[in-house]
């Protein structure tokens, strides 16, 4: 069974105080990784997609990488804004549904 | 990308009542999939809506408690029917776009059962 586990759950950073998340995952072959970020009151947002070990994506403050048990999303110099639920997802091979996490809520602080 | 709606957006309902939620999606796509979110859980999915069959549920999930319709390429609903306080929850209807690798997610329905 496929098995998706972030940390920490909750996170709370100074504005310019750069950090990780992570999401550790078990698949029986992993067809993608997602990252997702949803606000209060809103649906998942998609921000990356990963394929293979070694594989990183950018967009702006965001940073994700992949290895073959686990993704960080590193968030460098966060701002308020980016303040939200970020969500970690597998997809395994042969099948077209998601498995997602329980997330980890940052909280930037002005 | 193709834009997609949900309503209603939140609803309380009284004990053994009936909730239908609505998804319509911009553009005609295959697959639909419909998801729970309870507080400090992960999203769990729900079924797979596909239009001109019957929906394929995931396990602990059945067709009498969570009837869904798929009339076509762009619409599709979700009842949670009998309901009572262990159904509130945020339910979100989504789609596959982006050459069929991304999920796009609605708004979301928050329902409160009381």
């Amino acid at each position: 069974e496929d098995q998706v586990t972030q940390s920490p759950e909750a996170l709370r950073l100074q504005e310019g105080e750069s950090s990780s998340l992570n999401c550790s995952y078990t698949v029986s072959g992993l067809r993608g990784l997602f990252w997702y970020r949803q606000d209060p009151g809103k649906g998942p947002e998609f921000l990356f997609t990963l394929y293979s070990a070694g594989e990183e994506k950018e967009k702006e403050r965001l940073k994700a990488t992949l290895t073959k048990k686990e993704s960080f999303l590193h968030i460098t110099a966060p701002k308020p804004e980016d303040s939200a639920t970020y969500l970690c997802a597998v997809q395994a091979v042969g099948y077209s549904t998601l498995t997602f996490g329980k997330g980890t809520m940052l909280l930037v602080s002005p | 990308s193709a834009v997609i709606s949900q309503k209603p957006s939140r609803d309380i309902c009284q004990r053994g009542t009936s909730l239908t939620i609505q998804c319509q999606v911009d553009s005609q796509v295959t697959m639909m999939f419909w998801y729970r979110q309870q507080p400090g859980q992960s999203l769990t999915l729900i079924a797979t809506a596909n239009q001109g069959s019957e929906a394929t549920y995931e396990s602990g999930f059945v067709i009498d408690k969570f009837p869904i319709s798929r009339p076509n390429l762009t619409f599709s609903t979700l009842t949670v029917s009998n309901m009572s306080p262990e159904d509130s929850s945020i339910y979100l209807c989504s789609f596959k776009g982006g050459g069929n690798e991304k999920l796009f997610f609605g708004s979301g329905t928050q329902l409160s059962v009381l």
